[in-house]
């Protein structure tokens, strides 16, 4: 069964901080890891990573995949209280029928006080 | 037209009631996809529609119904259905063979 686990499920800190959010995944056929940040509605959209070792960046967030591994991460660096959410990391895989699935972990909850 | 909208935001319904979601994207993508997402709980997969046509559907129970008229829109067709149903539905799309799905605001529904 596919499975993709986020750790931790849930994290407190203070601004400034630099945080790290894991994920280990194990589907079939994978394709891709996808990252995603969730406030009240819906998931908006990270990263995409496909190819092992490539570091994507974006501001003061950044993301690796280690495809041998089977884990990605998430870094934020000089955390600020607007980063307060849930951050769900997902693989991507083709299921045997040749659709495209996506698995979520549980996510971590990421709170950052003032 | 970069997002994707969903109506209604909220639904609250009784369990006799037939109620449909919608869901509507212009970006030109060909898969779209319903998920449920409990309080706390990540999204679970429900239907994959891709060209249109239903490509997965996950053991989901026929009170549920999707729909896809056409390539810009998706709709969730709902029927008898029952309290622990309650939950944000979220709607997304991508284009086939990219990976990144764009994720609606969710209908929040409630079943009395």
């Amino acid at each position: 069964e596919d499975k993709v686990v986020q750790s931790p499920l849930s994290l407190v800190v203070h601004e400034g901080d630099t945080v790290t959010l894991n994920c280990s995944y194990e589907v079939t056929n994978f394709r891709s890891l996808l990252w995603y940040k969730q406030e009240k509605k819906a998931p908006t959209f990270l990263f995409m990573l496909t190819s092992s070792g490539i570091e994507k960046k974006s501001g003061r967030l950044s993301s690796i995949l280690d495809k041998k591994e089977l884990f990605s991460i998430l870094n934020i660096t000089a955390t600020q209280t607007g980063d307060s959410a849930i951050y769900l990391c997902a693989a991507f895989s083709l299921t045997q029928g040749g659709s495209e699935k996506l698995v979520f972990g549980k996510g971590t909850k990421l709170t950052v006080n003032p | 037209d970069t997002e994707v909208t969903q109506t209604p935001k909220h639904l609250v319904m009784g369990m006799t009631n037939k109620k449909s979601l919608k869901c509507e994207q212009h970006m030109g993508h060909r898969a779209m996809y319903w998920y449920k997402q409990k309080a706390k709980k990540p999204p679970e997969l429900m239907f994959v529609y891709s060209y249109e046509k239903l490509s997965i559907n996950e053991s989901v129970p026929s009170r549920f119904s999707p729909e896809c008229p056409n390539s810009s829109l998706l709709n969730l067709h709902l029927h008898a259905l029952q309290p622990e149903d309650s939950a944000l539905y979220l709607c997304a799309s991508s284009q086939i063979g990219r990976n990144e799905q764009f994720f609606g605001p969710g209908t929040r529904l409630t079943v009395l």
